[in-house]
């Protein structure tokens, strides 16, 4: 069965540089979430798009945005940066409304090291 | 807010025996959905077990089952017949009915001693 397709897997960039996350959600699933995971730590909710439009914004630094296009893939754009980024990233899919499976789908996530 | 809180750090068990989880939360809504969540070393998120709160039936899967206690706010996760392979991070997390982000617990590590 398809899965939520994450890319790059691994990322290394330097302070004030620019990252792009990419996440590939599940055929048919309307809903995207990123969370970001630090070492040790649960992982901290970002943002959530559902039908391309965000539904939710959590604790996303002003130097991120996101966007979810219109087959459904989402970017997480990430510039300026800082040794504080370097954490495990995630991103979840689902199906919201309509169907009774209310679980979440995690990709295997980007790992952002900052250097 | 909803809270998440699991109050053990770490866990051991013995391979072939049972263990127990604790994890608590605090809500005002009616409607909700519970999961556990396994975090291996590789790092991947994966779905353990879930729970509607409508459901009075304790949800089970396989050697995985939650004792759910909708009035305490109680969502134990058993596991029995440990095996080498549940070893990992464990993570309880809530989802209302209103707002579809999850709310993370801090995790449990499971250790499975051979």
């Amino acid at each position: 069965a398809a899965g939520v397709i994450q890319s790059p897997r691994h990322l290394i960039k330097e302070k004030r540089e620019t990252a792009t996350l990419k996440c590939y959600p599940i055929p048919r699933h309307d809903t995207v979430y990123w969370y970001q995971q630090g070492p040790g730590q649960d992982p901290q909710f970002l943002i959530s798009f559902y039908e391309k439009m965000q539904s939710d914004k959590g604790s996303i630094p002003d130097r991120f945005s996101a966007q979810q296009f219109s087959d459904y893939h989402s970017e997480l754009n990430m510039s300026s940066l800082e040794l504080g980024d370097s954490a495990l990233y995630f991103c979840a899919s689902s199906l919201v409304g309509g169907s009774a499976n209310y679980g979440y789908t995690f990709g295997s996530g980007t790992r952002l090291t900052v250097v | 807010a909803q809270t998440v809180t699991q109050s053990q750090p770490e866990m051991s068990v013995q391979e072939a025996e049972t263990v127990t989880l604790s994890c608590t939360y605090d809500t005002s809504e009616s409607d909700y959905y519970l999961f556990w969540y396994k975090q291996p070393p590789s790092r991947q998120m994966i779905l353990v077990i879930r729970q509607e709160a409508y459901k009075q039936q304790n949800a089970t899967e396989n050697r995985f089952s939650v004792n759910f206690q909708k009035a305490a706010k109680s969502f134990s996760l058993k596991i029995s017949d440990s095996q080498l392979g549940d070893a990992a991070m464990y993570f309880c997390a809530y989802r209302g009915d209103s707002n579809y982000q999850l709310i993370w617990g801090a995790g449990t590590k499971l250790i499975i001693k051979p």
